[in-house]
This record gives structure tokens, C-alpha cells and sequence, in this order.
């Protein structure tokens, strides 16, 4: 079974400084590896998605996350925190392979809070 | 671009009572999942759909609950005998269903409260 450990539950950044959310994964497979973001009252977005093009992934809204395979990381950043990313971050991995069942496992999440 | 809606929003039920939900998926979105997320935790999967066919149950969906998709489109989910532990946001995703890669997306959830 595969399985995703947020080692943070809340992260606290002060506004304009990085922003750094941390996630491992234990993978059976070559895993696909996403994080969704959920503001309060709204539903789960997507931020970005590792399916085993390159490691380095680009998502929106400035935030981009590494897939290191010798440290089973996926770690998401930002270079500078806005006051509108304050939110609940969720690291996923897929769970693969099966018969195309994309069964999602989230992690149990972090809150990102934006000191002004 | 319509997005995967979720009726009702806000469900309160008195324990025993039966409720249902309803999620209408992206138009032409293949594959239909149902989560469920407690309060400070992750979503937790219950099942999947592929068109009308439901593939996988998860082990949390025990007998009490069932869901439909019956022409392939919007499901259902219902909970019968509702209990406490029932209390929780139920989430919905959809996805084109083009691979092991593609993307779920998600509804705003319907938040049910057992009391």
C-alpha cells in the first residue's frame, strides 16, 4: 500500500518570505505524486502533479515541488508567500499500478498560515 | 467550464435517519470517485466509478452505505441508519479517465452533521 507522511501540520511564514511544505511517500511503484490546496469553503484544487516526466514540477501560483527518489520527498515550495495562500495543503500519491484506478491517498495535510 | 457539483451543501440528519447526496461530474468525465474527510484529516477514498460500473469499494464503505451512477452521468450516495460517526465532509472527484495520470477534480463537498 502506498502512503504519503506530511511532516508538518501547520507552517507559519511571514508574508514575502519562502514558503516550504514538506511530504514522503512510501511507494511500492513508480509513483504519480500531486498536491491539492484547500481554502476554507472551497474544494480541493489541484497545485501540481509528478507523473514521472520531470522532477522538477511547476505549478500554479508560483509553487513548484522536486521529486528526489534517493529521499522518497516531495517537497512543495514558493519563493515568496502571499497573503492568499493561507490554506490547508494535501500531498496525494496515486495508487498504481491497477486496472487504471486512479485511488487517491492524501496525507492528513498541513495548514499554511501567512503572517502579515 | 462547469465544474463537478455537489447538492446538497449542508446536510443535518438525526441519527437513523437516511440522507442522500448527489454529484454531477465534469460533462463527459469518464470516472467518478466518492471521499470522505473528517475534521483535520485528509479525504479518505470510498469508491470509484467507471461510467455506470463501480469498481472498487473501500473498506470504510460498509453496508449501510451504497452508491449509484446508473447512466454513467451524475451519482448518488446514500447513507442509511445514519450514525455520529457518519459525521464528515463527502467529496466528489471526476476525471476524463485517459490513463493512470489524469487529473481528479473536485466538488465543493456536502458537509453532513448527525446529531
Amino acid at each position: 500500500a502506498q502512503s504519503v507522511t506530511q511532516l508538518d501540520s501547520h507552517v507559519s511564514v511571514s508574508e514575502g518570505t519562502p514558503v516550504l511544505l514538506r511530504c514522503n511517500y512510501s511507494s511500492s511503484y513508480s509513483p504519480s505524486l500531486f498536491w491539492y490546496v484547500q481554502h476554507p469553503n472551497k474544494g480541493l484544487q489541484l497545485l501540481l502533479k509528478y507523473t514521472s516526466a520531470a522532477t522538477l514540477v511547476k505549478g500554479i501560483n508560483g509553487f513548484e515541488a522536486e521529486f528526489k527518489k534517493s529521499e522518497t520527498s516531495f517537497h512543495l515550495t514558493k519563493p515568496s508567500a502571499h497573503m492568499s495562500d493561507a490554506a490547508e495543503y494535501f500531498c496525494v500519491v496515486s495508487d498504481l499500478p491497477s486496472f487504471g484506478n486512479e485511488k487517491l491517498t492524501f496525507g492528513t495535510g498541513t495548514r499554511l498560515t501567512i503572517i502579515p | 467550464d462547469t465544474g463537478v457539483s455537489q447538492d446538497p451543501r449542508h446536510k443535518i440528519t438525526k441519527r437513523g435517519q437516511n440522507v442522500t447526496f448527489r454529484c454531477d461530474p465534469i460533462s463527459e468525465h469518464n470516472r467518478l470517485y466518492w471521499y470522505r474527510q473528517t475534521l483535520g484529516q485528509g479525504p479518505e477514498f470510498l469508491t470509484y466509478f467507471q461510467n455506470e460500473a463501480q469498481l472498487e469499494k473501500s473498506r470504510l464503505l460498509s453496508d449501510r452505505f451504497s452508491a449509484e451512477r446508473p447512466k454513467g452521468s451524475f451519482s448518488t450516495l446514500e447513507i442509511q441508519r445514519t450514525e455520529q460517526g457518519d459525521s464528515a465532509m463527502y467529496l466528489c472527484a471526476s476525471s476524463l479517465g485517459q490513463g493512470f495520470t489524469d487529473t481528479q477534480y473536485f466538488g465543493p463537498g456536502t458537509r453532513l452533521t448527525v446529531l
